[in-house]
């Protein structure tokens, strides 16, 4: 079984300010987790991903990702908001080795306040 | 790029309605999956198929089927809309590994927002 927990389902930061939103995540095996991005009236894309390799992960738009097992945490940061970063944003978990089933979390919407 | 398309994107319907909902990918992926997003539940997995003909219920399957007679094209149907029912409909394909793709990565469409009243 798997699950994620997205602590915050409204994070308010100032532009310029560090984004961090914080997820973490249950899994009976190595997981591969993921981080999506849902702008309003979209749908969602693809921001960063986990997969066994690098523990710190790098995304798109300049958002990263770190995923400590002890923590079982993988909290997604971004050093200077932008307006543009205003959306929904959602984890996901899956197990790694085959294809399974992926867990999305509950999402947390970042406003940016200029 | 990947591209998965939703018939509408926005869609009201009476109770009792059958109601259709279908969404195509360009990328030959094996798997599809029909999701709802509600505020505050995330995104809750309806049905998914990983083949043509081929289905899987999901977390909340009651009240809705699916249909997959061609790779490309997975169809949502509501047998009989019900309030309930009312929400944003996803649709998303992924493969398991092919070039890039890989690791259950997901591809999404725009959404269809759904109003039954």
């Amino acid at each position: 079984a798997q699950s994620v927990t997205q602590l915050g389902s409204h994070v308010s930061v100032s532009e310029g300010a560090l984004v961090l939103l914080r997820c973490n995540y249950s899994s009976s095996v190595p997981p591969y987790l993921f981080w999506y991005v849902q702008y309003p009236n979209q749908g969602l894309q693809l921001l960063l991903k986990y997969t066994s390799a690098a523990t710190l992960v790098k995304g798109i738009n300049g958002f990263e990702a770190e995923f400590k097992k002890s923590e079982t945490s993988f909290h997604l940061t971004k050093p200077s908001a932008h307006m543009s970063d205003a959306a929904e944003y959602f984890c996901a978990v899956t197990p790694s080795g085959g294809y399974q089933k992926v867990t999305f979390g509950t999402g947390t919407k970042l406003q940016v306040i200029p | 790029d990947v591209k998965v398309t939703q018939s509408s994107r926005y869609l009201v319907k009476r109770t009792g309605e059958k109601v259709f909902l279908e969404c195509v990918q360009d990328m030959d992926h094996e798997n599809m999956f029909w999701y709802r997003q509600d505020p505050g539940l995330g995104l809750r997995l309806i049905y998914f198929s990983y083949d043509v003909k081929m289905k899987e219920k999901g977390d909340i399957p009651e009240g809705y089927s699916v249909s997959r007679e061609k790779k490309e094209r997975f169809s949502l149907i509501l047998e009989s809309a019900s309030t309930n029912q009312t929400s944003m409909y996803l649709c998303a394909s992924g493969t398991l590994s092919r070039g890039e793709i890989q690791y259950n990565e997901q591809f999404f469409g725009p959404g269809t927002r759904l109003t039954v009243l």
